[in-house]
């Protein structure tokens, strides 16, 4: 079952903040996130583990509450370059008691000048 | 360079004529995996091989196979296509901040 991601899109000027939500029903063992330009392959963000960790990389930080096994990607000050789809990947134990990676629905975020 | 070579690259092809989408990896990753990604239902996972000959089902694994006899391959079949299959498929392998996704491979089914 896929992690649930919101909003599905959002829009904003250069400069202004977002946030992406991102909700799993399952334990979870790890959130990753990566960003996918149009036609391209996702490219890895950042990983957190569990422990309530919060990740920053630039103007891009993460947080993980595996109690409420939620992901937050926070995107500061955007900039156009940060124009993408976005995805939360949650590791799950799989059938083998190794953890296999399943991905959210998305979120698209437009930065406009 | 590390990297996951996914051949080909656009595929139109007729229902029910069966093809193989290859996937290889020149990191010596154990984990591989495969995804299809249709507009607005994101990246939705196959199947995933932990190990050579060791696979299992992800989410949408009907009208798909795959095998792992070696381990920088994980080829992806479609024994009889239909135009529900119609998608961007991607390959990736590793794990962690390892994981590393092919180019992809954009297939029509008509």
């Amino acid at each position: 079952q896929q992690p649930v991601q919101s909003p599905q899109a959002v829009i904003l000027r250069e400069g202004e903040d977002a946030v992406i939500n991102c909700s799993s029903s399952k334990a979870l063992y790890s959130v990753h996130w990566y960003r996918q330009k149009h036609g391209e392959a996702p490219i890895f963000l950042m990983i957190l583990l569990k422990g309530g960790e919060q990740k920053g990389h630039d103007k891009i930080s993460a947080s993980f509450n595996e109690k409420k096994q939620q992901s937050s990607l926070y995107l500061t000050a955007s900039q156009l370059s940060y124009s993408g789809t976005y995805f939360c990947g949650y590791e799950l134990i799989s059938n083998f008691g190794n953890e296999k990676l399943t991905f959210g629905t998305g979120t698209r975020l437009t930065i406009i000048p | 360079e590390a990297q996951v070579t996914q051949n080909p690259r656009y595929l139109i092809t007729v229902t029910g004529k069966k093809l193989t989408v290859t996937c290889s990896q020149n990191m010596n990753h154990e984990y591989m995996s495969w995804y299809r990604q249709d507009p607005g239902l994101g990246l939705r996972q196959i199947y995933y091989s932990m190990n050579v000959e060791v696979t299992d089902k992800g989410d949408v694994p009907e009208g798909y196979k795959v095998s792992r006899k070696e381990k920088r391959n994980f080829p992806l079949i479609l024994e009889s296509p239909s135009p529900n299959q119609t998608s961007l498929y991607f390959c990736a392998s590793g794990i962690g901040q390892d994981y590393t996704f092919g180019s992809g491979t954009r297939l029509t089914v008509v």
